[in-house]
């Protein structure tokens, strides 16, 4: 069974970078596209970019300037870096597995992130 | 404002059946797949559908999806209070160069 699992800290001051990893089993991360997708507080669904087991990536062009994902095939594990945060960024932040690009079938329980000071 | 259009909430008896519509245009339903999600509060969306029509191993022929040129809708019958939960829809937008959701719609059934 695929399994993901987001790990990073829940508290990031305004300003500083938030970074999070996505821990997979189940599964290689070298066979699919892997994803990060987040939620504000009663808000709807943001994509926030893919990352190939290659190391190749596409993102929201509305984060793209503040917004890194990078792979670690030896961890089977995937990472997401997002500069300069501000209370806008606070979020659920959920990793998922990319089937299709339209399809995202598996995902992680989600991390929540607040920023504050 | 998301460019997939969901209305904000549905409800319809147990039993019932219901509709939830998704509304796109030609840079988004119009030329890729859709697909749905089902999300319970304070829990991880799940998917529903794919690829406009299809069912994930697992998910019950309760639900169902179709598509029509720029909108696409998904389907469910004999519902249950189990069914209450926010539905999303999501498709590639090729003049975002990413991914929409729609806004979502919350299923009450009453």
């Amino acid at each position: 069974q695929v399994e993901l699992q987001e790990a990073g800290p829940r508290l990031v001051k305004p300003s500083e970078t938030l970074s999070l990893t996505c821990a997979v089993s189940g599964t290689s991360i070298s066979s699919h596209y892997w994803s990060w997708i987040r939620q504000a507080p009663g808000k709807g669904l943001e994509w926030i970019g893919y990352i190939f087991y290659s190391g190749s990536t596409t993102y929201n062009p509305a984060l793209e300037s503040r917004v890194s994902i990078s792979v670690d095939t030896s961890k089977n594990q995937f990472s997401l870096t997002l500069t300069s945060v501000t209370a806008a960024d606070t979020a659920v932040y959920y990793c998922a597995r990319v089937a299709s690009v339209t399809r995202m079938d598996f995902w992680g329980k989600g991390a929540a992130v607040t920023v504050s000071s | 404002q998301s460019v997939l259009t969901q209305p904000p909430s549905v409800s319809a008896a147990p039993g019932q059946k219901v509709a939830i519509s998704c509304s796109g245009s030609s840079s988004n339903i119009g030329k890729n797949y859709v697909s749905w999600y089902q999300q319970f509060p304070g829990t991880a969306p799940k998917l529903l559908i794919y690829d406009n029509d299809k069912r994930p191993s697992g998910i019950p022929d309760r639900f169902s999806g179709s598509k029509s040129d720029t909108s696409v809708t998904l389907g469910i019958t004999g519902l249950q209070t189990g069914d209450e939960a926010v539905y999303y829809c999501g498709t590639w937008d090729s003049s975002l160069s990413g991914v929409a959701f729609g806004g979502g719609t919350r299923l009450t059934v009453l």
